[in-house]
Parts: structure tokens; C-alpha cells; sequence
């Protein structure tokens, strides 16, 4: 069966230091990658997508970037945080090729900016 | 652009029917989603519906008309575990989907 994982689950980090969330998927081949960014009381914010290896959209411009340097591994990442920055992290996977596919979420990872 | 609208909140009580609805207008349409996903956890899967009409899974149903740019999801038999935010979202022509901001359902005894 197919397992996604997130850590950390909660980070604090101050204004102006830099990011790195990791996201991995188990179980299956080439998933399309998702990174969601959900602010407090709203809806999921699109953030990044990747159909492949090296292969990433950005759908918000913004001082967030984002990687697949493995097949089923998906990260994150910032030079320098904003408090803007705050929010619930959510990586998604679903099934391999356009289509409507289930997207299955990982645990998330909050974090608080300072 | 694309919009998305939902109630921000609503309250039922344990064992009655709830529907929360959802208008879309979208550059692109394959489908939506319902989701549901409880304080501080990741959504889960509810629904899809891609044709119009209503779709039944247990307790949970879903109804699209894509003519009107309408869903609703009808929860029966409330039940306490049911308070969560319920997500609505529209798969557009690609591999994107498109959230509401979501529906807080409080259900009281």
C-alpha cells in the first residue's frame, strides 16, 4: 500500500532564516507531487506541482522553491522566510498521468514563522 | 479567474441532515472533489463526481450539475465525528485542483 510522509510536523523558525520540508511517497512509481500551503480558516493554496524527476510548476510566484531531486521525494525549501511564510504545509501524491486522480495528503507540517 | 465559494460555517445537530454547497466558476472543468479534513489533519477523500447528478456512498452523497456550476454534499445521521471542515474542489483541465476555502461543520448533541 501507498504511504506519504512529512517531517518535521511542527517547526518554529524566525524572520529571515532559511527552510527545507521533506515529503516522501512509498509504494508507488513517477506520483504527480503537490505542495499545498493552507492558511489559518482558508483553502488550500497550490504552491508547487511536479509530474516527474526534476520537473516542477510553480503556480505562485514567491520566495519559496521547490525540488524533486528522487522520483518519490519532494522538498520544499526557502532562502529566507517571511511571516507570510506561516501556515500548514500539506504534500499530496497522486497517480501517475493527467486525469482525475484521488490526491492523497501527508500529515502536514505546521509552521510558525517569528 | 477562478472562484470557489462555500459557506464559512455551519451547525447541525447530532443525527439531522446537513447540505453544504458549492458554486465554481473556472477556466476548465474534469471534475470535483469533496474533501473532508478535521482540526489540525490532512484532508481525506469524500467524493468525485464528474457527470451530473447525485452520487451515494454511505452516509455521505454528492450532487453536481456542471450547467449551473453547483455541488452539494448532503451529510445524513449526523453523527459527533462528523464536525470537520468540508473542502470543495475542481479538478480544472490539467492536473490542478482549485480549493475552496471550506466549510466548518459544528454538530451539537
Amino acid at each position: 500500500s501507498q504511504t506519504i510522509h512529512q517531517w518535521p510536523a511542527t517547526l518554529v523558525q524566525p524572520v529571515g532564516s532559511p527552510l527545507s520540508l521533506e515529503c516522501t511517497v512509498e509504494g508507488t512509481s513517477n506520483p504527480n507531487l503537490y505542495w499545498y500551503r493552507q492558511a489559518a480558516g482558508r483553502g488550500l493554496q497550490l504552491l508547487f506541482y511536479s509530474v516527474g524527476i526534476g520537473q516542477i510548476s510553480s503556480e505562485v510566484p514567491q520566495n519559496l522553491s521547490a525540488s524533486r531531486p528522487q522520483d518519490r521525494q519532494f522538498i520544499l525549501s526557502s532562502k529566507k522566510l517571511l511571516l507570510s511564510d506561516s501556515g500548514f504545509y500539506l504534500c499530496a501524491w497522486s497517480e501517475e498521468g493527467a486525469g482525475s486522480y484521488e490526491q492523497f495528503f501527508g500529515p502536514g507540517t505546521r509552521l510558525t514563522v517569528l | 479567474g477562478q472562484n470557489i465559494d462555500q459557506p464559512t460555517e455551519m451547525t447541525a445537530t447530532e443525527g439531522a441532515i446537513v447540505q453544504i454547497n458549492c458554486t465554481y466558476q473556472t477556466s476548465g472543468f474534469n471534475g470535483l472533489f469533496w474533501y473532508q479534513q478535521h482540526a489540525g489533519e490532512a484532508p481525506t477523500f469524500l467524493s468525485y463526481n464528474v457527470l451530473d447528478g447525485l452520487e451515494e456512498k454511505g452516509r455521505f452523497s454528492s450532487f453536481l450539475s456542471r450547467s449551473k456550476g453547483y455541488s452539494y454534499l448532503l451529510l445524513k445521521e449526523l453523527q459527533m465525528k462528523d464536525s470537520a471542515s468540508y473542502l470543495c474542489a475542481v479538478e480544472r483541465s490539467n492536473y490542478q485542483l482549485i480549493w475552496g476555502a471550506g466549510t466548518k461543520l459544528i454538530i451539537k448533541p
